[in-house]
């Protein structure tokens, strides 16, 4: 059971906009900054969105961060089939002292 | 180009010992925190503690704390994760990451920017 929550899958069709939730709590989301990672099949994690809205260099602006209250949101519009990743939100907790990560949610290009 | 570079698969059997590696490059590898997660078979992400090289400060998550030792060594720029008795339950695909530091609305944030390959361990009789 991961401290955030995100939905375990998305869908959608190439070219759509598709958006994934992160939930957590007034000691993660609530207090701190959500980092995005994309996971693509067989590879190591990658940093995608930082400080909530915030893209690294070479990152598409397709991808968008968003944050309100003890939530978050990817935003991802003009979906292409090698968006198909796993995407995982992380915050640092203050009760755990710790990074606490989402279940991750699995994206399919249909 | 900023670089985490770790060791080779290990396959071993329960109750041996083993410590893994992340060699940094690119950076100055003492200024950086850097990260381990552990990710199983299938499963998610878990943050398992973190090291700065600098000084060796070291923060373990509590559900990492006393079953693995997270060090690091300066003159090679290279962190290590390691344990003296591992159990079948610890087969998973471990990662390093450099945790970077910014300043926003009145106060420090931090996320991993770079990861390393990975270093798959698997434990079985």
């Amino acid at each position: 059971q991961s401290v955030l929550t995100q939905p375990p899958s998305a869908s959608g069709t190439p070219g759509q906009r598709v958006t994934i939730s992160c939930s957590g709590s007034r000691s993660n989301i609530g207090s701190n900054t959500v980092n995005w990672y994309q996971q693509l099949p067989g590879t190591a994690p990658k940093l995608l969105i930082y400080t909530n809205d915030q893209r690294p260099s070479g990152v598409p602006d397709r991808f968008s961060g968003s944050k309100s209250g003890s939530s978050a949101s990817l935003a991802i519009s003009g979906l292409q089939s090698e968006d198909e990743a796993d995407y995982y939100c992380a915050a640092w907790d203050d009760s755990l002292n710790g990074v606490v990560f989402g279940g991750g949610a699995k994206l399919t290009v249909l | 180009e900023v670089q985490l570079v770790q060791s080779g698969a290990e396959v071993k059997k329960p109750g041996e010992s083993l410590k893994i590696s992340c060699k940094g490059s690119g950076y100055s590898f003492n200024s950086y925190w850097i990260g381990w997660v552990r990710q199983m078979p299938g499963k998610g992400l878990e943050w398992m503690g973190i090291i700065y090289p600098g000084d060796s400060d070291t923060r373990y998550s509590p559900s990492f704390q006393g079953q693995v030792t997270i060090s690091a060594d300066k003159p090679t720029s290279t962190a290590y994760l390691q344990w003296s008795s591992l159990k079948a339950s610890d087969t998973a695909m471990y990662y390093c990451a450099r945790r970077k530091k910014t300043y926003y609305s009145g106060s420090y944030h931090y996320y991993m920017d770079v990861w390393g390959n990975g270093t798959t361990v698997s434990v079985s009789s």
